[in-house]
């Protein structure tokens, strides 16, 4: 199974603040990677596929980059209702697996 | 607009089987380029893939739960189901239905059903 860490597990920034979180992946996934954003009590909700291209109908504070082993989903200028839990997700090989998480806190 | 909708007991005995449909609406469960999958979230925890069908019937499902999962297709009914058997308390947790867009660049799970909870207690 490919493995996918993210980091850091826990991230509190400020309105405004430019936020970055960064997936990693056991082996290389060419750029068959999504980003998901997930609020408390909600489904997930698709916000980039293919590494970087952004979801019909998402703010475009959010961008993506990466190929290979690394990723990163970035956050331009932070929102308050961008309060959420962040995944990462493998669609390179069975099984699809997901990244452990990255909770972010709006300070 | 696609609508998936779970269903399903609340509350199922270990040892038992956990079923649960997954309804489409809003487009056709037969169309190309789409899987259509389910993922478990246990309460505070992450995100785990289950398993996927086409609409063909073929399956491909996580080799952690593999031996206990079979996933099924109804095309007349627009509808997907997930049979997992022996559960245990390990098994509590919101489970989803999604669909997969296995497109060539855009593979990716862009809906969700809402999430239902599913536990395991006698």
């Amino acid at each position: 199974d490919i493995q996918l860490t993210q980091s850091p597990s826990f991230l509190s920034a400020s309105v405004g603040d430019r936020v970055t979180i960064t997936c990693r992946a056991s082996q290389g996934i060419s750029s068959y990677l999504a980003w998901y954003q997930q609020k408390p009590g909600k489904a997930p909700k698709l916000l980039i596929y293919a590494a970087f291209t952004l979801q019909s109908g998402v703010p475009s504070r959010f961008s993506g980059s990466g190929s290979g082993t690394e990723f990163t989903l970035t956050i331009s200028s932070l929102q308050p209702e961008d309060l959420a839990t962040y995944y990462c997700q493998q669609l390179n090989s069975y099984p699809i697996t997901f990244g452990q998480g990255t909770r972010l806190e709006i300070k | 607009q696609v609508q998936l909708q779970e269903s399903g007991p609340g509350l199922v005995k270990p040892s038992q089987t956990l079923s649960l449909t997954c309804t489409v609406s809003g487009g056709s469960i037969s169309s190309d380029s789409y899987y259509w999958s389910w993922i478990r979230q246990p309460a505070g925890k992450g995100l785990e893939w289950i398993g996927r069908i086409y609409t063909s019937g073929s399956t491909n499902y996580n080799p952690s739960l593999k031996s206990r999962v079979t996933i099924s297709v109804d095309t007349s009914k627009n509808q997907f189901s997930l049979r997992l058997s022996s559960v245990t308390a390990a098994d509590t947790a919101v489970y989803y239905c999604a669909r997969y867009n296995a497109g060539q660049h855009r593979r990716s799970f862009d809906y969700w059903g809402q999430g239902t909870l599913v536990t395991v207690s006698s």
